[in-house]
C-alpha cells in the first residue's frame, strides 16, 4: 500500500463544476503539500499545510491532521484547471517527500 | 531570475556517458530537492539537502547517482554511466528551509540513448 493515495486518479469535469481531490496517508508529517502539474510539465507549489485551511483564489485545501487526510477544492473549475494535481507529504522530522500518484484533472468547456 | 534554474534543459547523451545536471536555487533558500519523473510515471523523491548537507541518500536509485551542493547554492546530480532506464525528466525545487513551501525548476529532459 502507497503511503499517500490519491482519489480519483483521473477526473472530468464541465466548465463551473466544483471539483475535490482526496489525498490520504499513513505516516506521521510535518507539512502536505498540494503541486500542479501543468501539461506542459512545469509544476507549481499551491499550497503547503500543517494544519487547518488556506484558500488562494478559487482553490482550497484542507487538512484533518487525526484522520491524516487532506483535500483540494477548486471552485467554478475553468479549462485552464486542466493539470494533474499531486499531493505530497513530509514525513516528520525528515525532508523527503512521499508522492501521490497523482490526479489527473480534465475541465470541459 | 529570481526562480530556480536548471540546466540543461534538455540533454542527449550515450549509453555509458557521464551526466552533470545543474540546479541554482532561489537565493537564500537552504533547502534543495532532487526529483525524477520518468515518462508516465509520478514523481519520485531522490535526494535533499539542508545547507550543503544530505542527511538521506537512500532515495537515489543506485550507486551511479550522487550529488553534491557547494556553498549552500549550487547543486549537481551526476548520473555515471547512464543507462537507458536513467531517461526522465530531472527536477529540482528549493525551498527557504525544510517544511517551507517548494519552488520548483523547470526539469532536465535527459534522454539515454
Amino acid at each position: 500500500k502507497n503511503e499517500v493515495e490519491q482519489s480519483p486518479q483521473n477526473l472530468t469535469a464541465q466548465e463551473g463544476e466544483f471539483i475535490t481531490i482526496n489525498c490520504s496517508y499513513s505516516v506521521g508529517i510535518s507539512a502536505l503539500h498540494w503541486l500542479q502539474q501543468h501539461p506542459g510539465g512545469g509544476i507549481v507549489s499551491l499550497f503547503m499545510l500543517s494544519s487547518g485551511k488556506k484558500k488562494h483564489g478559487r482553490l482550497i485545501a484542507t487538512i484533518n491532521i487525526q484522520e491524516k487526510h487532506s483535500s483540494l477544492h477548486i471552485t467554478a473549475s475553468h479549462p485552464r484547471d486542466s493539470a494533474v494535481y499531486i499531493c505530497a507529504v513530509e514525513a516528520r522530522s525528515q525532508g523527503n517527500l512521499i508522492f501521490g500518484k497523482g490526479t489527473k484533472l480534465s475541465v470541459k468547456p | 531570475g529570481a526562480g530556480v534554474s536548471q540546466s540543461p534543459s534538455n540533454k542527449v547523451t550515450e549509453k555509458g556517458k557521464d551526466v552533470e545536471l545543474r540546479c541554482d536555487p532561489i537565493s537564500g533558500h537552504t533547502a534543495l530537492y532532487w526529483y525524477r519523473q520518468s515518462l508516465g510515471q509520478g514523481l519520485e523523491f531522490l535526494i535533499y539537502f539542508q545547507g550543503n548537507s544530505a542527511p538521506d541518500k537512500s532515495g537515489l536509485p543506485s550507486d551511479r547517482f550522487s550529488a553534491e551542493r557547494t556553498g549552500g547554492s549550487v547543486s549537481t546530480l551526476t548520473i555515471q554511466r547512464t543507462q537507458q532506464e536513467d531517461s526522465a525528466v530531472y527536477l529540482c525545487a528549493s525551498s527557504l528551509e525544510l517544511f517551507s513551501p517548494l519552488h520548483f525548476g523547470n526539469g532536465t529532459r535527459l534522454t539515454v540513448t
